[in-house]
This record gives structure tokens, sequence and C-alpha cells, in this order.
């Protein structure tokens, strides 16, 4: 079982809409949640990171923590053509080692 | 500032060759990590160096991978010999320290290897 689990996608949704991204983990040691934005040909580019549980939001960006769960999420408001890209959620402990999800790759039209 | 510039950005050798990446972090930046993604696959983490001494290598596949960070600056991944697995886009990151804070590593844009 990998330890953490992302939808492939891809995601298509019209622009304006709102979309949820999501990732599922099994270690319960994680305590820091990063989503990064990747698109074609590029590095990842970090987006957002909370610590524990509980919600951050930076502008359309929202991510949600649950850890009773084992389950995170990128919320994106009022999606945009340019939010198109591969969002990846990354894990870890507090030591620096990032574990990452597949990565799911979203399609916003016009 | 520049962020962490990676060479070459495309590679294809052939099978049995040699290869060298390198990596150069972000000035100041003491962390530096190797990632690297197979086909179909995760980010996978390779390695991180503190300055120049190797702080964790769990993620190294096998021997035929050599990574180096002399004077603690640029760093150097070699493959020797390539196998057709290797092919994939090697990531390289750095952050400035170890607390969590923030805990912003900045990635590269990675260098693609395509072994034939």
């Amino acid at each position: 079982q990998k330890e953490v689990e992302q939808d492939p996608g891809p995601l298509s949704v019209p622009e304006g809409a709102i979309v949820s991204l999501n990732c599922t983990y099994s270690n319960s040691a994680f305590q820091y949640f990063m989503w990064y934005r990747q698109y074609s040909r590029k590095g990842p580019e970090l987006l957002m990171y909370t610590y524990s549980s509980g919600n951050k939001e930076d502008g359309r960006f929202t991510a949600q923590v649950d850890k009773s769960s084992k389950y995170i999420s990128l919320f994106i408001r009022d999606s945009q053509p340019s939010d198109s890209a591969t969002y990846l959620c990354a894990l870890n402990t507090g030591f620096q080692k990032l574990v990452f999800g597949t990565g799911t790759r979203l399609l916003v039209s016009p | 500032e520049a962020g962490v510039t990676q060479f070459p950005s495309h590679s294809v050798i052939e099978k049995g060759q040699t290869v060298t990446l390198r990596c150069d972090p972000i000035s100041g930046h003491d962390n530096l990590y190797w990632y690297r993604r197979v086909m179909g696959k995760e980010i996978k983490f390779l390695l991180h160096f503190v300055k120049e001494s190797k702080q964790d290598e769990s993620g190294m596949p096998n021997n035929r991978f050599l990574a180096e960070r002399t004077g603690g600056t640029y760093s150097t991944l070699k493959v020797q010999p390539a196998e057709l697995e290797d092919s994939g886009v090697y990531f390289c990151a750095s952050s400035r320290d170890l607390t969590n804070s923030g805990n912003t590593i900045y990635f590269g844009e990675g260098s693609w290897l395509t072994v034939v």
C-alpha cells in the first residue's frame, strides 16, 4: 500500500468552477502537509503548507487537513485556465524528506 | 535571487553509459535534496545533503547512483552504468534550514533522462 494515495485524474472543469483535490495517507506520523503545483516540463512549485489539522486560506486556495481521517484537500475557488496544471500533495514527518502523491492533473477550460 | 538550477535539462544516453547531473542550489541554502520521478510513478526522495554531508540517503536505489556535494555548494548525481529503468526526471531541491516554520523547499525544473 502506498503511503499517500492521490487520484491521477485528469479532472476537467469549466472556468469559474470550484475544484476539490484530495489525498489520503496511511502514516499517522505525518505532521506537515504541502500542496505543490507543477506545470508541464517545470519543477514543483509550493502552493501551500499546513501544520497538523485545520484549514488554511490563501486567496483562491484553501488547504484542509483532517488528521483523524488521514485526509487532506485543496480547494480552488473561481478556477482559471491558468490553474491548469498537475497538483501534488506532499507530506513529511518534520524531517524534510517529502513523500509525494502521484499528482492530479487539472484542466480548466475557458 | 536565482532559483535552483539543474544541468542538463535533457539527456539521452545508451544503456551502460554514464551520466552526471548537476544541481546548483539557491545561494545560502545548506540543505540540498535529490528526488526522482520515473514514468507513471510519484516523485520519490533519493537523498538529502546538509552542507557537504549526506544526512539521509535511504532513497538511493542501488550502488549505480553516486551523489556528491563537495564544498557544500553544488551537487552532482552520477549514474554509472545507466539502465533502462533509470529513465525519468531527476529533481533537485534546496532549503535554507531544517526548521519547519514555512518548510519551504524549492525545486529546480528537473533533468530529464532517457536511457535507450
